[in-house]
């Protein structure tokens, strides 16, 4: 597609609840990052795809947290059991390497109530 | 360990003013990127620039410009004459080596508001 795509742009859940973000980076983008931005806060790394290598994942704050990418496409960033804490916009990046511009697509914003 | 710091919290300016935003990053590495993004009330972050390293040239765009200067570590973005249009929260970010040779993560500063008033 023309840009990074997120969905849902608003998502809502009771704590608890286990939740599903998706990211559809650009064609041909080999690199796929997940960030996340609280409130007021700046952007912390959760997770970065490179091709088939397998994912750092040194930036996820907890086991409740995962991420998978499909064909070297769609992403997947799962939180379970969702804590109020992760209240958050989770914001997908693309990029042709990672030393490139990243196009960032325009987040998936989470209210855990 | 890398780091950025954007010390400037907001910015408030009137119209047609200049100003600079501030960026101070640390690395061990030699070899590293820097960038500078603009987050409009949309929420989506704008890449703005990347430069490398290695090139300290000063660059201009149109009424932005960036002063890269590696003997004190920084990266500041000036707009000139500034507009409305240019309120925004900018960061700053470092892309630096990993230990498997390539780059990964953008380690970004906490970023700044700036605020243009008509």
């Amino acid at each position: 597609g023309a840009g990074v795509s997120q969905s849902p742009s608003n998502k809502v859940t009771e704590k608890g609840k286990d939740v599903e973000l998706r990211c559809d980076p650009i064609s041909g983008h080999t690199a796929l990052y997940w960030y996340r931005q609280s409130l007021g806060q700046g952007l912390e790394f959760l997770i970065y795809f490179q091709g088939n290598s397998a994912p750092d994942k040194s930036g996820l704050p907890s086991d409740r947290f995962s991420a998978e990418r499909t064909g070297g496409s769609v992403s997947t960033l799962t939180i379970q059991r969702t804590q109020q804490e992760d209240s958050a916009v989770y914001l997908c990046a693309s990029s042709h390497g990672s030393s490139y511009g990243y196009t960032f697509g325009s987040g998936t914003r989470l209210t855990v109530v | 360990a890398q780091k950025v710091t954007q010390a400037q919290t907001e910015i408030s300016v009137v119209e047609k003013e200049d100003v600079t935003l501030d960026c101070v990053y640390e690395t061990r590495d030699t070899t590293y990127y820097l960038f500078w993004y603009k987050q409009p009330p949309s929420g989506e972050l704008v890449f703005l620039i990347r430069r490398n390293s290695f090139d300290e040239q000063n660059e201009i765009s149109g009424r932005y410009s960036w002063n890269f200067q590696k003997s004190t570590s920084s990266f500041n973005f000036t707009i000139t004459a500034s507009q409305v249009v240019d309120s925004a929260v900018y960061f700053c970010a470092l892309s630096a080596p990993t230990s498997a040779g390539g780059y990964n993560k953008l380690i970004f500063g906490a970023g700044t508001r700036l605020a243009v008033h008509p």
